[in-house]
């Protein structure tokens, strides 16, 4: 079966543009959850969508947005990007969402704001 | 202090040897406990959850866990080069979805 897929892999951006990052979860997983991880630390948790509702919202500005659509695809938008913005987006699925449900992450998304 | 918390290491160990690594969390209401394999420039990869006090085995890898003491671990038996990555331990609390939080991750290198 396929895991979680994202695109795309690389992404270089300038200060103040607006950027979009897409995820197809694991086939048969409803949820769907966004993390940022900077270089030498671990992944911190933006949103959880479940069944195309917001179920969590991690400390993170309102430049960040996403949405989870019908097919339970999800996209990450960022507005107005900072240089602090740069790092590896990822993209993890689950059946369901409760703490007992294993996350898998894809390949993530490499972004570079310069 | 941090809601979960590693030593980044490096951790060495000779080929063949047991690895333990270890993590400490504060908040009493976490349920779930994770350990992640990440190599450099991969994204995180699941190798081990555990619910409940006590042992959890898979292969070569062990997770104990004492909620009481509000620790967990992964011992990882007869080390391989290719076991050298960063590993990273992720907790979820009760009633929290399934958000995951991580801590800073350990760098384990099996030597030759």
């Amino acid at each position: 079966d396929a895991g979680v897929t994202q695109s795309p892999t690389h992404l270089i951006k300038t200060r103040g543009q607006q950027v979009t990052l897409r995820c197809s979860p694991i086939s048969g997983h409803k949820s769907v959850s966004w993390y940022q991880q900077v270089l030498g630390q671990g992944p911190q948790f933006i949103f959880q969508y479940y069944e195309k509702e917001e179920r969590g919202r991690g400390n993170f500005p309102d430049r960040f947005s996403a949405r989870q659509f019908p097919n339970y695809s999800s996209e990450l938008n960022v507005n107005a990007l900072l240089l602090g913005d740069s790092a590896l987006y990822l993209c993890a699925s689950s059946l369901s969402t409760g703490a007992q449900y294993e996350q898998y992450f894809g390949p993530g998304t490499r972004l570079t704001v310069t | 202090q941090k809601e979960v918390e590693q030593n980044s290491g490096p951790l060495s160990v000779p080929e063949g040897a047991i690895a333990s690594l270890n993590c400490t969390y504060s908040d009493r209401g976490s349920q779930s406990f994770f350990w992640y394999r990440q190599y450099s420039g991969k994204s995180p990869e699941l190798i081990m959850s555990i619910y409940s006090n006590g042992d959890k085995e898979d292969g070569r890898f062990t997770a104990q866990l004492n909620k009481a003491s509000q620790y967990v671990s992964l011992l990882i038996r007869d080390s391989q080069p290719s076991d050298s990555a960063t590993y990273l331990c992720a907790v979820a609390l009760t009633g929290g979805g399934n958000k995951l939080t991580f801590g800073t991750g350990t760098q384990l290198k099996v030597e030759l």
